[in-house]
């Protein structure tokens, strides 16, 4: 099975900071990765697909990038409902997801 | 609107069984695969199933193989889950979601979860 590393479990940001978080694979997927947000209580939705392209209706200062073994999602400036645990998922074989990042405020 | 609604969870003794529903609505659903996706309190998420959209191929991983199947019953635009031989760690928000192309690849539409408790 191929694992995803995800960094840092958690992070605290002030609002406009750029975040970013990474995953990084245990052997070469190409591009097939997603992140999803989840806030607390609520179901994960889909930002980013294929690695890099952003899901329709999602904001643009949410970005992906990277491919093979390593890959990062950005926020270019976080916004209070930015606030939320965000995961990797690989969907080359078997899917896997990262462990999550909990994003808070500072 | 698209949507899934998951139901079943509840209550069940270690060894038991359940059988949890997804029903969906707002999109062709027999032109999709699905998914079950759990996450046990506190913890993060995991993939447990998918069936392609006629229902003739599903996949699972090794830790849901031979105690979980997936099913799904077009006519009714409804998925199901069955478990059986229910263990303490099965105990999780169990959410059913829709896969984008192929099974398993990009869950673009989830449901709001159907909460499974597994007491010994």
């Amino acid at each position: 099975d191929i694992q995803m590393t995800q960094s840092p479990p958690s992070l605290s940001a002030s609002v406009g900071d750029r975040v970013t978080i990474t995953c990084q694979a245990s052997q070469d997927i190409n591009n097939c990765v997603n992140w999803y947000q989840q806030k607390p209580g609520k179901a994960p939705t889909l930002l980013i697909y294929d690695a890099s392209i952003l899901e329709r209706g999602v904001p643009s200062r949410f970005s992906g990038s990277g491919s093979g073994t390593d890959f990062s999602f950005t926020i270019t400036s976080l916004q209070p409902e930015d606030i939320a645990t965000y995961y990797c998922h690989n969907h080359r074989d078997l899917p896997h997801f990262g462990g999550g990042t909990k994003v808070d405020l500072k | 609107e698209a949507q899934l609604v998951e139901s079943g969870g509840g209550l069940v003794q270690t060894g038991g069984s359940l059988r949890l529903s997804c029903f969906a609505s707002g999109f062709a659903f027999s032109n999709y695969a699905v998914s079950w996706v759990r996450q046990a309190p506190g913890r993060g998420l995991e993939w447990l199933c998918a069936i392609t959209g006629d229902g003739a191929i599903t996949w699972y991983p090794k830790s849901a193989k031979g105690r979980f199947t997936i099913s799904r019953d077009n006519s009714r635009s409804t998925l199901y889950l069955q478990m059986n031989s229910l263990r303490t760690e099965d105990t999780a928000l169990y959410y059913c979601a829709r896969d984008r192309r192929y099974p398993a690849d990009i869950f673009d539409l989830w449901g709001q979860g159907t909460m499974v408790t597994v007491s010994s």
